[in-house]
Formats: structure tokens, C-alpha cells, sequence
């Protein structure tokens, strides 16, 4: 089975740096997403690892450890509007009918204080 | 325009009644997927087909059904709705295609069960 864990909520303050971090547990691992939703919004994709270290894009990477079975979602300099929830997500490495399935955590609400 | 759409956005509907909610994407992608989410539960996978004629079950597909009537689009059908089917439910796509089969979803139908 597929097992998935993230903290549920986190605070930080504007123009801070925080780490969001996500553990795994998978019998067929085939890649990390993170995806971040707005209250009442719809999921959007943010990144995608599949080998192992760092993907930086603009103020937002996000780092895996496969042996580890650990990935991290990292803001910088956060903004207000980055206010959401952080959604850590593995995808299965299975055969057939699974293959390519998503596997959500309960994600991570951040709250960006002024 | 959006690439993936949903109707109807928002929809109170009583005990017992049949209720389907729809899903239409301009992306071209073959592979669609219902997800509901409900606070502190994350996202969780109803049903997904990864063309006209396959239909797969997810977590929870107990009380659901679904049409995939065209490639672009994939309805879900609550036969005889139930007060805790009460939730946010997301129509997603990818395409296997894409190095990640990133998933990309519509903005979400909030239904109430009464």
C-alpha cells in the first residue's frame, strides 16, 4: 500500500523561508508532485522530481530523497498570496490500471502572516 | 477559455435524488479521474479512465458511477445521493505522453446533500 505524510499546518511570516516536508512509504515509487490549492480552488501543479536532489523554480524548489523516502517543498521570500495548501502527492509505479495514479496527502495548510 | 471545466459549479440536491456532475477538457489528454475532497481528508480517487472504453475503480468508488462518453469528456453519477457524499469533488486530466503524466484540474463542484 501507499502510505503518505505532511504536517497539517504551518505559520511563517512575510519575506521568510519555509520547508514543507512530506514522507512516503510505497511499494512502487515513479515520482513526488507538489501541488498548491487556494481555500475553495482547484489543485495546481507546482513540481515534479523523480530522480533524486533539488528542482528550483523561481522562489519555489522542491528536493527528494528516494532512499529516504522524503521530499521537501521549500518558499522563499513568501508572499501574502502564498497563503494555501501545500499538497504532497507520489505516483505509482505499478503495471496496467495503476500506473501513473496519484496518491494525495491531506496536505499542508501554510498561513503567511504580515 | 479554461482546459478543463466543470458543471455544474455548485448544486444542493436532496436525499435519494440522482445527481450527475460533468466534465469537459480541451486539453486532449486520455486520461480523466474523479476525485472528492473533504476537510482533513485530502484528495481521494473516486474513479479514472484512461480512455473511452476503460473505467477503473479509485478509494471510494462505493455509491458512484461514471460515463466516459468522448475522450474529452467523463461524467460522475451519484445514483441515490446520501447526506455524507456532501463535498467538493475535481475532474482531472493527464496525458501518459507527458514525462510526468502531470495531472491538471477543473475548478471544482461544491454539492450538498440535504
Amino acid at each position: 500500500g501507499q502510505n503518505i505524510d505532511q504536517p497539517t499546518e504551518m505559520t511563517a511570516t512575510e519575506g521568510a523561508i519555509v520547508q514543507i516536508n512530506c514522507t512516503y512509504q510505497t511499494s512502487g515509487f515513479n515520482g513526488l508532485f507538489w501541488y498548491q490549492q487556494h481555500a475553495g480552488e482547484a489543485p495546481t501543479f507546482l513540481s515534479y522530481n523523480v530522480l533524486d536532489g533539488l528542482e528550483e523554480k523561481g522562489r519555489f524548489s522542491s528536493f527528494l530523497s528516494r532512499s529516504k523516502g522524503y521530499s521537501y517543498l521549500l518558499l522563499k521570500e513568501l508572499q501574502m498570496k502564498d497563503s494555501a495548501s501545500y499538497l504532497c502527492a507520489m505516483r505509482d509505479a505499478g503495471r496496467g490500471s495503476t500506473l501513473g495514479r496519484l496518491y494525495f496527502g491531506r496536505g499542508t495548510q501554510l498561513t503567511v502572516w504580515p | 477559455d479554461a482546459d478543463v471545466t466543470q458543471t455544474p459549479r455548485n448544486r444542493i440536491t436532496k436525499t435519494g435524488k440522482r445527481i450527475m456532475l460533468e466534465c469537459s477538457q480541451t486539453k486532449g489528454h486520455d486520461r480523466m479521474y474523479w476525485y472528492r475532497q473533504d476537510p482533513g481528508l485530502g484528495l481521494r480517487l473516486i474513479y479514472y479512465s484512461f480512455d473511452v472504453k476503460d473505467i477503473n475503480k479509485g478509494e471510494i468508488s462505493d455509491g458512484y458511477s461514471v460515463s466516459r462518453q468522448a475522450q474529452a469528456k467523463f461524467s460522475l453519477s451519484l445514483e441515490s445521493a446520501i447526506p455524507n457524499q456532501t463535498a467538493l469533488y475535481f475532474c482531472a486530466t493527464s496525458d501518459l505522453t507527458d514525462g510526468g503524466n502531470t495531472q491538471y484540474f477543473g475548478p471544482g463542484t461544491r454539492l450538498t446533500v440535504l
